[in-house]
């Protein structure tokens, strides 16, 4: 079975700062990997993903994400956050070629201060 | 287009009593899928539907749970004799496959208040 850490659960930042949120995966075998963005008020949408290729993703709204199969991490990152970002993020796993769901991350709530 | 419609948004009911949570996915979406979202436990999967085969049924909470997809459209998931700690928000989430290779989109879920 999968498992997703999130290592920070509140992130608290000023509008233009950078943001990485820190995602590590536990599973044997080859996975996809996703990020999903809540915004207060609305449903889980996907920032971006990664199954196979460049490991270096870009999602929507200037999102970056990084998988780095040594370190099972799949980072996501914005050089300058704006304070419509403030939302909750989550970082998901999937066997590749499975047929189950997402294993998710506990989440991660950003606050982008004006 | 329509995304995931889930239904009713918001349900209130008494402990004991059963309740049934509707999903219209993405129009073409073979997979379908529900989880549950709440406070104490996060995001979890619950239950996975291609076509109308639930291959794996274990991730449902208990046996209390049960749920169905017909005409390999609309699903319900349904709680029967429902307790407090079944309270949290349902969703439900569709692909276009039904081999985890294919993004799923989510509907706004079913927020459930069991009193």
């Amino acid at each position: 079975a999968q498992s997703v850490s999130q290592h920070n659960h509140h992130v608290i930042l000023s509008e233009a700062a950078s943001l990485e949120l820190g995602c590590n995966y536990s599973y044997g075998g080859t996975v996809n990997l996703f990020w999903y963005v809540q915004y207060p008020g609305q449903h889980l949408q996907l920032l971006l993903k990664y199954f196979s290729g460049d490991p270096l993703v870009k999602g929507i709204k200037g999102f970056e994400a990084e998988f780095i199969k040594s370190k099972f991490s799949f980072n996501l990152r914005k050089p300058s956050v704006q304070w419509s970002d403030t939302a909750e993020y989550f970082c998901a796993v999937n066997a590749r070629g499975g047929a189950d769901g997402l294993t998710f991350g506990k989440g991660t709530h950003l606050i982008i201060q004006p | 287009g329509a995304g995931v419609s889930q239904s009713p948004s918001n349900k209130v009911t008494e402990k004991g009593k059963d309740v049934e949570l509707r999903c219209d996915p993405i129009s073409g979406h073979t997979a379908l899928y529900w989880y549950r979202q709440s406070l104490g436990q996060g995001l979890e999967f619950l239950i996975y539907f291609q076509g109308n085969s639930a291959p794996d049924k274990s991730g449902l909470p208990s046996d209390r749970f049960s749920a169905e997809r017909t005409g390999g459209s609309v699903s319900t998931l349904t709680i029967q004799r429902t307790q407090q700690e079944d309270s949290a928000v349902y969703l439900c989430a569709s692909s276009s496959g039904g081999d985890g290779n294919q993004p799923q989109h989510f509907g706004d879920g079913t927020r459930l208040s069991i009193l």
